[in-house]
């Protein structure tokens, strides 16, 4: 059972328009989440992250919001840019310590 | 900045044959992950190591099996391999912070497995 959802398997946005990627969860007890981008032939780059005594956490163009009562994530990035477009996965810290994923979201931004 | 490295990038075996796959974390790093993603999968966790010792385990087969070594540098092998075997597999290393709350994993390139 997925315990990581991204229900989006994919995600068009205009250049300079926001994107909003979104994430959910069934373990309430995950106390740790992360968004990584990823392109193809390469690794899963780390983006930013959460914790769940936080509501908000912002990098740059990118905030992660974290609403735990509905066990509900998203990333929002703006503006949006064509060097944005790949996959973006959002990741949950286990109980062992090992990050459990969602199926990825595809994002292209067009220009 | 420097990051995880994974070798070899790309390796191609025989059904049976034996794989290793190698992973340097980033330096000062002290666990280590391994992660095996198949096509159109999300990446799935195998086996973790915390200063050389196994930590914890994940989905990984009976046939595989892993350690890490004095340097930190981990090695994933594989044995008597199947075509399901197939995948991208990935090394990720963090630095343990106490509580635990903001060791974030960085991932390295992947090798791709393909089992002929």
């Amino acid at each position: 059972d997925q315990q990581v959802k991204q229900n989006s398997p994919s995600l068009s946005v205009q250049e300079g328009r926001i994107s909003i990627l979104n994430c959910d969860y069934t373990n309430s007890m995950f106390d740790y989440f992360l968004w990584y981008k990823k392109y193809p032939a390469e690794g899963p780059t780390f983006l930013i992250s959460i914790s769940s005594i936080k509501d908000k956490n912002e990098d740059g163009r990118f905030t992660v919001f974290l609403n735990k009562s509905a066990k509900h994530l998203s990333l929002h990035i703006v503006p949006s840019q064509p060097g944005d477009s790949a996959v973006y996965f959002c990741a949950a810290r286990g109980s062992q310590g090992n990050l459990i994923f969602g199926k990825g979201t595809k994002l292209s931004v067009k220009p | 900045a420097a990051g995880v490295i994974q070798s070899p990038r790309h390796l191609i075996k025989e059904k049976r044959e034996t794989a290793t796959l190698k992973c340097y974390p980033i330096p000062r790093h002290d666990t280590v992950y391994w992660y095996q993603q198949g096509p159109g999968q999300d990446p799935q966790f195998l086996i973790s190591f915390y200063e050389k010792m196994q930590s914890d385990k994940g989905s990984i087969p009976d046939r595989f099996s892993a350690q890490q070594f004095s340097d930190y540098h981990s090695e994933l092998n594989m044995s008597s391999l199947e075509l399901g075997d197939s995948a991208l597999y990935f090394c990720a290393s963090s630095l343990y912070v106490a509580g635990g709350l903001t060791d974030t994993q960085y991932f390295g390139p992947g090798t791709r497995l393909t089992v002929l």
